[in-house]
This record gives C-alpha cells, structure tokens and sequence, in this order.
C-alpha cells in the first residue's frame, strides 16, 4: 500500500545533541510537510516542501532545519534540542500545494524525547 | 483567543451512544472544513471534508459547518469501540495552511 513511513517511532536524545527524523513516502506527492505536536495540542506546521523549494513558517525556530534530497525522503534535523522540543514530530504528504481542499496523508509520527 | 477551540475531553460514552463533537473558530474566512481521526500512536487521518455551510453525512458519521455561528459538529451514530481515538477539527482559507484544533479524545466503552 502507499504510505508515509516515519523512522523511528521512538526517538530518545541528550539536551543539545542533534537528532535527526526521517519520513519517506510511496504516493509520489509533490508537497512534504513536517508538523509538531504536542500533548493535547493541535498539529503546529514546521515547514513544508513543494518539490525542492522550502518553506519555513515565520514563528519556526532556527534550531529547525529540513533537507529533502529526493521526492520520497524527508528529514528534520534539529540541531540542539531543548526540553521544549519534546513532541510528536509528524510528516505529511499532499498532491498540491497548500490548496484548501487538499487532503493530508500522515506517517504514523515519531514520539521525540529529550533527556 | 485561538483561532480553532476544540473542547480536549476526555469524553467517555457507551457503546451505541451518539457523539457529538464540536469546534469553534474566530476567522470568518474559513471555507473548509475538515475532520481527522488519530488512534494513538498514529498520524491523524482524513475523516470527512465539507465545503462552506451545510451537512455532509458518510455512513455513520455526520459533518455540520454553521458559519454564521462559526460552529462545527461531527456527529457520530451507533459509536463503537473501534471510534476510539481523538478527532481534530481542521480549516482552512483558500490557499492558506490548514489550522488545527487541539482535538478531543474519545473512548467508547463496550
């Protein structure tokens, strides 16, 4: 079946060493999104992918970067993570970009915790 | 004041009750509106998408979008344990990001 896979499912990382998350995703879709979300919070958008071109959302911090080498794998670098950072980190794909109707497909997410 | 309020629960109901869960939202711009199921441990999924005002219904799931009110429902008839999960309320303007509610957390119990 076409998906979107996140590796892994559980990340646990040290106060201020990097970690990186990964998302890859069979259904060939020009747009890649990573979201965070916390515990009883709705979805926060990171940035997205539409092909090669990035986009950061304003309020994303720097300590948040993305690389996507090709269009099936995404990932999400953070380069320090705080206590803060601990999250859901969920990867999303989409046909379109940012259209208003476009239906979202998420990986299964990976649980970050930082130590 | 958000932008989307969802109402986190938890909300318990037995089976074959009705549920009815609602979001609020502050932008009058919003035109879709879109409700996702998220079991635990798993990214949200699609569940029902309506456009503007009105009612969608999908077997036993029902969308409504009151925009004077600027009130959306899901209801969900029969319910069954396997309805447990939290569903978020989603919305957007034309070409805008999606905003999400914080979602409420359903256990429908047998």
């Amino acid at each position: 079946d076409a998906m979107v896979i996140q590796n892994p499912r559980y990340q646990v990382t040290q106060f201020g060493k990097p970690v990186t998350l990964s998302c890859s995703q069979t259904l060939n879709h020009n747009v890649m999104y990573w979201y965070q979300q916390k515990s009883s919070q709705a979805p926060k958008l990171l940035f997205h992918y539409y092909d090669k071109d990035f986009n950061n959302e304003a309020d994303t911090p720097d300590n948040f970067q993305s690389r996507r080498p090709n269009t099936s794998f995404c990932f999400l670098d953070i380069r320090s993570p705080g206590l803060g950072d601990a999250a859901m980190y969920l990867c999303a794909t989409s046909r379109r970009r940012r259209a208003a109707n476009e239906k979202l497909f998420f990986g299964s997410g990976t649980q970050l915790s930082v130590l | 004041q958000k932008e989307v309020e969802q109402d986190p629960g938890p909300l318990s109901v037995p089976e074959g009750a009705i549920v009815s869960l609602n979001c609020t939202y502050s932008n009058s711009a919003f035109q879709y509106f879109m409700w996702y199921r998220q079991y635990s441990r798993k990214g949200p999924e699609l569940l029902m998408y309506t456009y503007s005002s009105g009612n969608k219904e999908d077997g036993r799931f029902t969308a409504q979008v009151d925009k004077s009110s600027k009130y959306i429902s899901l209801f969900i008839r029969d319910s069954q344990p396997s309805d447990s999960a939290t569903y978020l309320c989603a919305m957007s303007v034309g070409n805008n990001d999606m905003r999400f509610g914080a979602g409420t957390r359903l256990t429908v119990k047998p």
